[in-house]
């Protein structure tokens, strides 16, 4: 299985702060590399897809960059809408694999 | 807008096989591959398994580490796809949610489409 390691495991930051999440996998996911976002009691939301192609909807302070096996997902101007968990996942092979979450919370 | 909607039981006990349905609407399950995940405090996100369309066939792939107790069918008269996850144990109480992704794997292998998540217990 390909591992997927995030850090940080969790951050503390403020409104309108730029905040970096990073997804290092443990071996070349071809850039199939996926990001997710969690609030509490909720299903996880597709931010993120293919490094850097923004989902439908998805307001465009997220962006995703990265390539091979190193992968950052940037929050700029955070909004207190966006304190959550944050999921990587690859979908370069079975089994499809998840990152650990980082948890964004309120400074 | 595509919507999904998982239902079963929320109590199992062990030893016992955990059966779970999810509706789709406003969109045929003809198309597109159809998974299960878990998220359970201990593990994370975990993908469980897909069922994928091929013309008029489906295939399915499953976690190898999940792979001798689970199966995933689909009905497409009734816009529905299923797992069951046999041989319970406590190990497999999570939160199972079905998703979506375009194709099973690859460059259109992400999730774009959840269902709201049903919470499952494995307790006698």
């Amino acid at each position: 299985d390909i591992q997927l390691a995030q850090s940080p495991s969790s951050l503390s930051a403020s409104v309108g702060d730029r905040v970096a999440i990073t997804c290092r996998a443990s071996q070349n996911v071809n850039n199939y590399l996926n990001w997710y976002q969690q609030r509490p009691g909720k299903a996880p939301r597709l931010l993120v897809y293919g490094v850097s192609s923004l989902q439908r909807g998805v307001p465009s302070r997220f962006r995703g960059s990265g390539s091979g096996t190193d992968f950052t997902l940037t929050i700029n101007s955070l909004q207190a809408e966006d304190f959550a968990s944050y999921y990587c996942q690859q979908s370069y092979s079975v089994p499809q694999t998840f990152g650990q979450g980082t948890r964004v919370e309120i400074k | 807008q595509v919507q999904l909607q998982e239902s079963g039981p929320g109590l199992v006990k062990p030893s016992e096989t955990l059966s779970l349905n999810c509706t789709v609407s406003a969109g045929s399950i003809g198309t597109f591959s159809w998974n299960w995940i878990r998220q359970s405090p201990g593990k994370g996100l975990e993908w469980i398994g897909y069922f994928y369309f091929t013309g008029t066939t489906g295939t399915t792939e499953y976690n190898p580490s999940l792979k001798s107790r689970v199966s995933v069918s689909a009905d497409t008269s009734r816009n529905v796809y299923s797992l069951k996850l046999r041989a319970l144990t406590a190990a497999d109480t999570a939160v199972y949610y079905c998703a979506r992704a375009p194709r099973p794997i690859g460059a259109a292998g992400h999730f774009d489409f959840w269902g709201q998540g049903i919470m499952v217990s494995v307790s006698s």
